[in-house]
């Protein structure tokens, strides 16, 4: 069971140029989400997805573009990189029934630099 | 005044003390309240997790809300150098039981020296 995976770890982008993070969850989750974390701000929700086909913008959705065609992927889309986007992505999935609690998974993080 | 107030440290104590970490927070509409722990270069943890005002135990941790005051706390009893991360308290409100928007503090560095 692999959990929340996310790919690539790191990536340095020139500005203006467009990228896409990968998030893949294996538990069946049917919610995701995308945060980003940088330092003094703690963790900013940026996109959210209750299912496939549903997504939604969370508090800092400027610069990003998200889809969710499938339950396992939610890939984050950088359409025009700039250097406010340097920062740590954290993908993450939960169940939707609070019987299973309020258990979000994390992935490992993806470390953007944009030069 | 953001939602959610966490001090971030630095923390520093010996191995065996008993650690207090804590947050507070303004929204009244929240109602899970969450600890995560997050190591160097790592993703973020479920720690702890309680649902309204009371104590949760787990082990050599506690987690405690005090709804009243917008206050909640993660005390860890017998501090061990292994318990050294980043400590995040999260929250969300009860939205339809969806509670998969978490808001979080900004983390309290903790260092438990041998």
């Amino acid at each position: 069971n692999a959990g929340v995976t996310q790919t690539p770890k790191f990536q340095v982008l020139k500005t203006g140029q467009s990228m896409t993070l990968q998030c893949a969850q294996d538990m069946n989750h049917e919610y995701m989400s995308w945060y980003r974390q940088d330092p003094g701000m703690g963790l900013r929700l940026i996109h959210y997805s209750v299912g496939a086909g549903i997504t939604d913008q969370g508090e800092v959705p400027n610069g990003y573009n998200v889809s969710r065609s499938t339950t396992e992927d939610f890939p984050l889309r950088l359409l025009s990189a700039a250097p406010s986007q340097t920062s740590v992505y954290f993908c993450a999935s939960s169940y939707s029934r609070t019987g299973k609690g309020n258990t979000i998974y994390f992935g490992e993080g993806s470390w953007l630099t944009v030069v | 005044q953001k939602e959610v107030e966490q001090d971030p440290g630095p923390l520093s104590v010996p191995e065996g003390a008993i650690v207090s970490l804590n947050c507070t927070y303004s929204n009244s509409a929240f109602q899970y309240f969450m600890w995560y722990r997050q190591y160097s270069r790592k993703g973020p943890e479920l720690l702890m997790y309680t649902y309204s005002s009371g104590n949760k135990e787990d082990g050599r941790f506690t987690a405690q809300v005090d709804k009243s005051s917008k206050y909640i706390s993660l005390f860890i009893r017998d501090s061990q150098p292994s318990d050294s991360a980043t400590y995040l308290c999260a929250m969300s409100v009860n939205s339809g039981g969806s509670n998969y928007k978490l808001t979080f503090g900004k983390g309290t560095l903790l260092t438990v020296n041998p």
